[in-house]
Formats: structure tokens, sequence, C-alpha cells
């Protein structure tokens, strides 16, 4: 299957300070990405859909001012935790849909995804 | 609304033990179900889509298949090694993927 990449894979932050994660399709381009959220023993939520070239599509109850994407190319998105605070500690995950699979009705892949934590 | 249910929340096997994870799911014009593996800490992976009722597909000790209302994945002799978190999605017409909330499959050896 499709490769995606989410680096980092573990982060640290103090309370105030923003981060970063980056998710990348390795071995083919999507112009849509996803991005989720999941908490311990639940089912992913999913938080906002990155479209290449465009503003980010934010789920309900989503804060757009806080967390930040990014989907500069066909094979990058970001997103950026600002100001965060402990209550943002969670794993973060993404996904991407290969644009040549099935006209739209391809399935997901995801990236590894990124632990978190905020003292 | 468009939902999704998985069942059993967790489930325990003896190794050799088959069994079934069900995933029955209400959703407005139904474009694809998915299956993922989940292992701790790490990101899912995709296991099946099926697409249209009376499908089914086989992977190694898995198989899933699908019915109008419901999907089932079926474990044969499973190991030690299936031991993960299993999740049913669903995509509906508007292309919004809902994920259940998950089985804890368990394999004792």
């Amino acid at each position: 299957g499709a490769v995606v990449s989410q680096h980092p894979s573990r982060v640290i932050c103090k309370s105030g300070t923003s981060v970063k994660i980056e998710c990348r399709s390795l071995d083919f381009q999507a112009t849509t990405m996803f991005w989720y959220r999941q908490f311990p023993k639940q089912s992913l939520m999913l938080m906002a859909t990155s479209n290449e070239g465009s503003k980010a599509t934010y789920e309900q109850g989503v804060e757009k001012d806080k967390f930040l994407i990014n989907h500069a190319s066909l094979t990058l998105s970001t997103l950026t935790v600002t100001s965060a605070h402990p209550e943002d500690s969670s794993f973060y995950i993404c996904s991407a849909r290969d644009r040549t699979s099935g006209g739209g009705t391809g399935e997901l892949f995801f990236g590894e995804g990124s632990r978190l934590t905020v003292l | 609304e468009d939902q999704v249910t998985q069942s059993p929340e967790a489930l325990r096997l003896q190794e050799g033990e088959s069994s079934s994870l069900n995933c029955s799911y209400t959703v407005s014009g139904l474009r694809g179900l998915f299956w993922y593996r989940q292992d701790p800490g790490k990101g899912p992976e995709f296991l099946f889509t099926l697409y249209s009722a009376g499908e089914e597909k086989e992977k190694e000790r898995l198989k899933a298949t699908l019915t109008k209302k419901e999907s089932f994945l079926h474990i044969t002799a499973p190991k030690p090694e299936d031991s993960a978190t299993y999740l049913c999605a669903v995509r509906n017409s508007a292309s919004k993927i809902i994920f259940g909330s998950g089985t804890r499959l368990s394999i004792r050896p």
C-alpha cells in the first residue's frame, strides 16, 4: 500500500509553545489529507480536511486558530498546534488518499501518528 | 445521522480459536467500508475495502464480508501477533469517513 510519513513521532513541549507536525505522502500525490485526533482507547476523530492550495475545512468544534493547517504541496501537509496547553495532549494522526485511486473512492492511508505531550 | 458501531468492544481469544468482529453501520449512500488494524502507539494500517453487499475479501487469517447493514471481520486460527485494535470505517455519499470505536483483540498463546 501507499506510504504516509508523519514527523515527529513524539514531541514534548511546554505550555504556551507551538508545535508543528508534518505529514508526507511518500509515493503518491495527495490533493486531500486529513488530520485526526485520538484519545486513549477511543476511535479517531476527524479534526480537519486539508486541501492542497486552499484553506482547510475544519470539523465542528475544532478551533481553526489553534490548529493551523497548511497544505502547500501535493505531498506535504502540516498541522501546527498553537499556544499548546495540557488538554491538547493527544495522539494526532494524518491520512491521505491517493488522488489517482478509484476516482476519489479509494482507501485512506495513515501516518504513524504523533504523540504530543504538553507539560 | 451516519453511524458506525463495532462489537464487541474487547475480545480475548486463545491462539487458534476462530471468531468474528462485527461492524454495524447506518450511512447515507455507502461509498465504501474499510477495515484497519491499529497497534498501540501507531497509525491505522489498511486491511480491506468493501463496496457492495455480498463482497468478500481475504488476507492471510482475515476475511471481511459485507451486507447492507453490517460487516464482519472473521479471524481464523488467530496467532498472538494478530492482537491489535481493529477499526471499521465507512465513507458516505459526501465522501466523509466515519470511524467506529474499534474492537480490541487479544490472542493468548
